[in-house]
This record gives structure tokens, C-alpha cells and sequence, in this order.
């Protein structure tokens, strides 16, 4: 059974720093890229970053780009966000989601971690 | 990038009825790379339906999906309890990945 638990969120200050983790299990994990999504209370879904199976292709969305850094490790089936300069918008719900092997976009999804950005 | 608007916002429906969810592209989704996807409160979301039309395993069939280009639809066809919920519309076939804002499906 394929399994994404994401760990890490909690509360901190704005300018501070937070670092995600996604422990998989369930599947080859290093044949995978790996995705965060990210939900603001009450608002919908939107992209991050996106991390290919051997991590040589890495994307960002334009507002996170040099504040978040995706990574992963295939030997620990993990996978990790390391967000830095935080602000208050950044408050959401952080999943964690896999491209499917035969399905070309996300078909499991972590339960998610929250992040609050407060002083 | 390419904005993806839904419609309605809020469709309010009774179990057994069908129900029709709108999401229009501002530009033509690459390769009919569309989803659909369902969210439960306190839950992830569920992959639906993947390249417009594709069910995902374990979705029941009266879900489909429809469309091409710019416009797309959600059907759901004898609404049941567990499928009131919100959805959202996904483009992957252009960078970066977008969703549309979500349409909330009510019980009437």
C-alpha cells in the first residue's frame, strides 16, 4: 500500500525557517517524482516544486523560487522542503504528493502538514 | 501560465441527481493533460479522473470526464451522499502546474 506521511509543519515566526519531510512506503520511491502542494486555510490547491525520480530535473513556482529548496533522499525514501524567509501568506497545508508510475499527475497525496507563519 | 476558471463556484444538488462541473483554460491545455480532482474536509485530495476522460483506479463509473482544448466537464451521474465534496480541475501539460479554484457540490 502505497503510504506518504509528511512531518515538520508547526508554528514560526515570519522570517523564520521550516523544514518538510515526506517518509514513503509502498512503492519504488527513487522511479517516482515527487511534488509539494500547498492549501491555505480555506483556499485551494497550488503547486510548489516538483522533484524528478533521480533529482536531476527540479521546478519551482515563480513566488517560491529562492525562499524553498525540494530535495530528496532515495535511500531513505524520503523526501523533504527546507522553506526559508517565511511570511505570513506561506500559513497552508503542506502535502506531499507522487507523479503516478502509469497515471501522469498525482495519485496519492500525503495527509498533509501545517504550517502557521505568525508572530 | 494557464488559469483555470470553474463554474459554478457552488452547486447545490440532491442525491440521485447529475451533476455538471465547468473548468475553462485561459490557453489550450497541452496534450489533454487535464484532472479532476475530489477533497473532503480535513482530507487530501482524490485523483479522479486523469487525461480529461481517464478514470483512476477505484473511482466509480459514475464519474467521467469530458472535453477538449479549452473547456472540460465533470459529470457525475446519480449523485450519491459521499460525493458532496469540493472539486478541482487540474492542468499538467504546461508549466507550471495549475488548479482551478474549486467548485463546492451542496446537498439541496
Amino acid at each position: 500500500e502505497v503510504q506518504l506521511v509528511e512531518s515538520g509543519g508547526g508554528l514560526v515566526k515570519p522570517g523564520g525557517s521550516l523544514r518538510l519531510s515526506c517518509a514513503a512506503s509502498g512503492f519504488t520511491f527513487s522511479s517516482c517524482s515527487m511534488t509539494w502542494v500547498r492549501q491555505a486555510p480555506g483556499k485551494g490547491l497550488e503547486w510548489i516544486s516538483s522533484i524528478s525520480g533521480n533529482s536531476n530535473s527540479i521546478y519551482y513556482a515563480d513566488s517560491m523560487k529562492g525562499r524553498f529548496t525540494i530535495s530528496r533522499d532515495n535511500a531513505k525514501n524520503s523526501l523533504y522542503l527546507q522553506m526559508n524567509s517565511l511570511r505570513a501568506e506561506d500559513t497552508a497545508i503542506y502535502y506531499c504528493t507522487r507523479r503516478g508510475i502509469t497515471v501522469p499527475t498525482y495519485d496519492y497525496w500525503g495527509q498533509g502538514t501545517l504550517v502557521t507563519v505568525s508572530s | 501560465e494557464i488559469v483555470l476558471t470553474q463554474s459554478p463556484g457552488t452547486l447545490s444538488l440532491s442525491p440521485g441527481e447529475r451533476a455538471t462541473l465547468s473548468c475553462r483554460a485561459s490557453q489550450s491545455v497541452s496534450r489533454s493533460y487535464l484532472a479532476w480532482y475530489q477533497q473532503k474536509p480535513g482530507q487530501p485530495p482524490r485523483l479522479l479522473i486523469y487525461d480529461v476522460s481517464s478514470r483512476a483506479t477505484g473511482v466509480p463509473d459514475r464519474f467521467s470526464g469530458s472535453g477538449s482544448a479549452t473547456d472540460f466537464t465533470l459529470t457525475i451521474s446519480g449523485l450519491e451522499a459521499e460525493d458532496f465534496a469540493v472539486y478541482y480541475c487540474q492542468q499538467y501539460g504546461s508549466a507550471p502546474i495549475t488548479f482551478g479554484q474549486g467548485t463546492r457540490l451542496d446537498i439541496k
